[in-house]
């Protein structure tokens, strides 16, 4: 399957713990994209990378988010202390840098936090 | 204001109904716009870009009024495969980066056979 992965697929954790949440694209692909989505909601931009370069963030990214794309292939989204209100379906997606409006959606990452 | 707004839905249709979904947008510098479509548990996938001058694709037509700030899309003769929430996702490129989306919250379509 070459289409974008997502793991793990489902995360419970307990309040106050860390998490790591990892996001493998499109190989061809240069631009990655974190987004986070609720129920009834529709997918929130939270940042983006371009390569190895993350090149915006929302606001919606406190300081206990952080994402990584070390060597501009996969890439990794960490939550540290987590909140209740962290529960949520984190998506990744990637695209080509002249087709950034076309971004392929991974399964997302499915967080409880207890 | 948020700034992508749509039909909050659900829409129930039977078979072969005609469909038409709503959506605006606040940010007058919005540059480009697309369809969505995310079925239940699934990611979204893009389903058509639109267009000014309005856009077909089978049954799918999509019209954009920027004066307005309102794009529709319209679904004929629908099937039952159509059920899904659709999403409005409207692009204010950046110094031509052309990076961020902004999804609306999504309008259930649920056809019934």
């Amino acid at each position: 399957d070459t289409g974008v992965s997502q793991n793990p697929r489902h995360k419970i954790t307990k309040r106050g713990q860390n998490v790591t949440f990892r996001c493998d694209p499109i190989s061809e692909h240069n631009r990655l994209y974190w987004y986070r989505q609720t129920l009834g909601q529709g997918p929130e931009f939270l940042t983006y990378f371009q390569n190895e370069a993350q090149l915006e963030k929302s606001r919606l990214l406190s300081d206990r988010f952080s994402a990584e794309r070390p060597k501009g292939s996969f890439s990794t989204l960490e939550i540290q202390r987590t909140e209740q209100g962290d529960s949520a379906m984190y998506l990744c997606a990637s695209s080509l840098i002249d087709r950034a409006y076309e971004q392929y959606f991974g399964p997302g990452t499915r967080l409880t936090v207890t | 204001r948020k700034e992508v707004e749509q039909d909050p839905g659900p829409f129930n249709v039977p078979e072969g109904a005609t469909v038409a979904f709503n959506c605006t947008y606040s940010n007058s510098a919005s540059q480009s716009f697309f369809w969505y479509r995310q079925d239940c548990r699934k990611e979204p996938k893009l389903l058509m870009s639109v267009y000014s001058s309005g856009n077909e694709d089978g049954r799918f037509t999509a019209q954009l009024n920027r004066a307005s700030q309102y794009i529709s899309l319209l679904i004929r003769d629908s099937k039952l495969s159509d059920s899904a929430t659709y999403l409005c996702v409207v692009n204010r490129d950046s110094g031509g980066s052309n990076y961020k989306l902004t999804f609306g919250k999504g309008t259930l379509l649920t056809v019934n056979p």
